[in-house]
């Protein structure tokens, strides 16, 4: 079975500051692991994916995250937060082979002038 | 614009009730997914597509079905609706092949509000 962890529902940061979503999955299996992001009234939108191999990966936007497999964490930063970064992020695994996404409950984030 | 489309956007209707939430599919994309973002569930696998078939099913209730036409447009049928139900429905949609992994595409949703 599967899960993610997302810890903190709500995260404020100021415009400039480093922005730091935290995940932690459980997977029996080598996971697959995304980061989407949910604009307002809006669908998800891929921000970047773990797969195989490298396990820093950059996505869209100058967000990175890095699989860390002793830590089962695959924590999301950026290193300078902007205004347009305000929206809701979600973490998801899944196992190669199923294609089912199984979701975190959601970061929202904050981005104050 | 992910390429995926859905409709209606937005559904009010009555507890029991049913309704229908259509979902065309990226041009060449074979896999529809669908899934159900609430409250009180958070983002939830229902069901997947691949070619008209049923590949994989999540935490879908028996009130709702869904079915992959063979132009590969997607419905999901929701009855006897509760107040519970009431939620964002996303579809999303998938690779023209079954690979190790697909990347999803998902659409702007259906809001079903159920008074």
């Amino acid at each position: 079975a599967q899960s993610v962890t997302q810890l903190g529902s709500h995260v404020s940061v100021s415009e400039g500051a480093l922005v730091l979503l935290r995940c932690n999955y459980s997977s029996s299996v080598p996971p697959y692991l995304f980061w989407y992001v949910q604009y307002p009234n809006q669908g998800l939108q891929l921000l970047l994916k773990y797969t195989t191999g490298a396990t820093l990966v950059k996505g869209i936007n100058g967000f990175e995250a890095e699989f860390k497999k002793s830590e089962t964490s695959f924590h999301l930063t950026k290193p300078s937060a902007h205004m347009s970064d305000a929206a809701e992020y979600f973490c998801a695994v899944s196992a190669p082979g199923t294609d089912k996404l199984i979701f975190g409950t959601g970061t929202r984030l904050q981005v104050f002038p | 614009d992910s390429g995926v489309t859905q409709t209606p956007k937005h559904l009010i209707t009555a507890t029991g009730q049913r309704v229908t939430l259509r979902c065309s599919p990226r041009s060449g994309d074979l896999s529809v997914y669908w899934y159900q973002q609430s409250l009180d569930q958070g983002l939830q696998f229902l069901i997947q597509y691949y070619n008209g078939e049923e590949r994989a099913k999540g935490n879908i209730l028996e009130r709702f079905s869904a079915q992959q036409f063979p132009d590969l447009h997607s419905e999901l049928n929701l009855s006897s609706l509760e107040l519970g139900d009431s939620a964002l429905y996303f579809c999303a949609s998938s690779g023209a092949k079954l690979k190790p992994y697909n990347e999803q595409f998902f659409g702007p949703g259906t809001r079903l509000t159920v008074l």
